[in-house]
């Protein structure tokens, strides 16, 4: 099946830097990935929309400027929490869907990135 | 509105017998309803899925029926095993949605030996 991977699996960081989560798509295209977060013992939720070659669509409360989304290739999306906040600290999850599979509404997720900020 | 109800959020059964939860969806132009089952620490894995053309779908132990005049869905577990033991997630793709999934709130299922 399609393979999602994410890198790095864990990062911590200090308080007011930057980190950069990538997320690939490793034997599919996909002009679309989704960025998820989950806090402990809570559900998904969509942060954003990661369109390929185009501006990420963001979810009403995610902060734009914060959450810089970058989808420069079919394979590659890149997410960067700049100044982050122990707040920020949550599990990072993205997912992609299969472009060249028409039908295919499977999303295939990535194995997620733990960010804790101290 | 885009929102699906997941119930209950915890559950728990003995070893064999059958788990049940249900998700509950506002959106009646929904065509997509998958289930993930969460490890702890994990990503979440597809266990089986259905389109709004269908109303029921089997695969071996897990089983899912939709029926879309009420706008829910339930995932069925039978012969459960410890190994069952996860969060269960419900989904939808509402319509217009660019193709992004909304999931319910999670199900932590027990399964005691």
């Amino acid at each position: 099946g399609a393979v999602v991977s994410q890198h790095p699996s864990w990062v911590i960081c200090k308080s007011g830097t930057s980190v950069k989560i990538e997320c690939r798509s490793l034997d599919f295209q996909a002009t679309t990935m989704f960025w998820y977060r989950q806090f402990p013992k809570q559900s998904l939720m969509l942060m954003a929309t990661s369109n390929e070659g185009s501006k990420a669509t963001y979810e009403q409360g995610v902060e734009k400027d914060k959450f810089l989304i970058n989808h420069a290739s079919l394979t590659l999306s890149t997410l960067t929490v700049t100044s982050a906040h122990p707040e920020d600290s949550s599990f990072y999850i993205c997912s992609a869907r299969d472009s060249g599979a028409a039908g295919n509404h499977e999303q295939y997720f990535g194995p997620g990135t733990r960010l804790t900020v101290t | 509105g885009e929102n699906v109800e997941q119930h209950p959020s915890t559950l728990s059964v003995q070893e064999g017998d059958s788990a049940v939860i249900k998700c509950t969806y506002s959106d009646s132009a929904s065509n997509y309803f998958p289930w993930y089952k969460q490890e702890l620490g994990k990503r979440p894995q597809l266990i089986i899925d259905i389109r709004s053309n269908v109303g029921e779908k089997k695969d071996q132990r897990i089983a899912v029926t939709l029926n879309k005049t009420a706008k829910h869905f339930s995932l069925h577990i039978t012969e459960t095993q410890p190994e069952d033991s996860a969060v269960y997630f419900c989904a939808h793709r509402p319509s217009g949605s660019a193709r992004q999934l909304t999931f319910g709130s999670g199900t932590q299922l027990t399964v005691l030996p």
